[in-house]
């Protein structure tokens, strides 16, 4: 069975102040592993796609990286519009109907 | 993007009440998805479906049930509703690139 755990479960920072999100999973064979941001009363929105370990994407402030067992979710000076919840999801090769398996998510919070 | 619709946004109901809440989308998706989302379980998925009267159980689809009789709406619903189905409940759909494509959210209060 898929597993993904996200830590922390909860974060905060000041502005500027850099960190890491984590997210490790267990899974016979990733198709792919997703990262999402979700606003309060908002669907989840797609950040990253990442298939293969070494594999990074940036965007902005935020870059994903991946090994075979975690991802980490870097954002680099953060500002208050950063804060959110980010989700990670994992997808294996042979998964039935294309189903991504979701961890619970951090819920960054980025002071002014 | 995909336009995904879900209706209504918010809804209060009483206890024993069937509620059916709708999911849209305006391109040719063959893949639809119920999930609900609560705090300290995230997203679990409820049904999902694979095409026109298709559809699949998740790992959370006791007490509700999923029609699919058009590509562009996947209908779900709570038969007679309980107050542990209170929740937020997202309807997807798969993208090759992106994983899934959210709808907006049901917020959904059984009282």
């Amino acid at each position: 069975e898929d597993q993904v755990t996200q830590s922390p479960e909860a974060l905060r920072l000041q502005e500027g102040e850099s960190s890491s999100l984590n997210c490790s999973y267990t899974v016979s064979g990733l198709r792919g592993l997703f990262w999402y941001r979700q606003d309060p009363g908002k669907g989840p929105e797609f950040l990253f796609t990442l298939y293969s370990a070494g594999e990074e994407k940036e965007k902005e402030r935020l870059k994903a990286t991946l090994t075979k067992k975690e991802s980490f979710l870097h954002i680099t000076a953060p500002k208050p519009e950063d804060s959110a919840t980010y989700l990670c999801a994992v997808q294996e090769l042979e998964t039935s109907g294309s189903r991504l398996t979701f961890g619970e998510g951090t819920q960054l919070t980025v002071n002014p | 993007d995909a336009g995904i619709t879900q209706s209504p946004r918010h809804k209060v109901t009483e206890t024993g009440t069937p509620v059916t809440l709708r999911c849209h989308q305006t391109e040719n998706h063959r893949y639809m998805y119920w999930y609900r989302q609560d705090p300290g379980h995230g997203l679990r998925l409820i049904h999902y479906s694979y095409g026109v009267k298709d559809t699949d159980k998740g790992e959370v689809s006791d007490g509700y049930s999923v029609s699919r009789s058009k590509t562009e709406d996947f209908l779900l619903t709570l038969e007679s509703a309980t107050s542990s189905q209170t929740s937020v409940y997202f309807c997807a759909i798969s993208d090759f690139h992106k994983g899934y494509t959210f709808g907006s959210g049901t917020r959904l209060t059984v009282v």
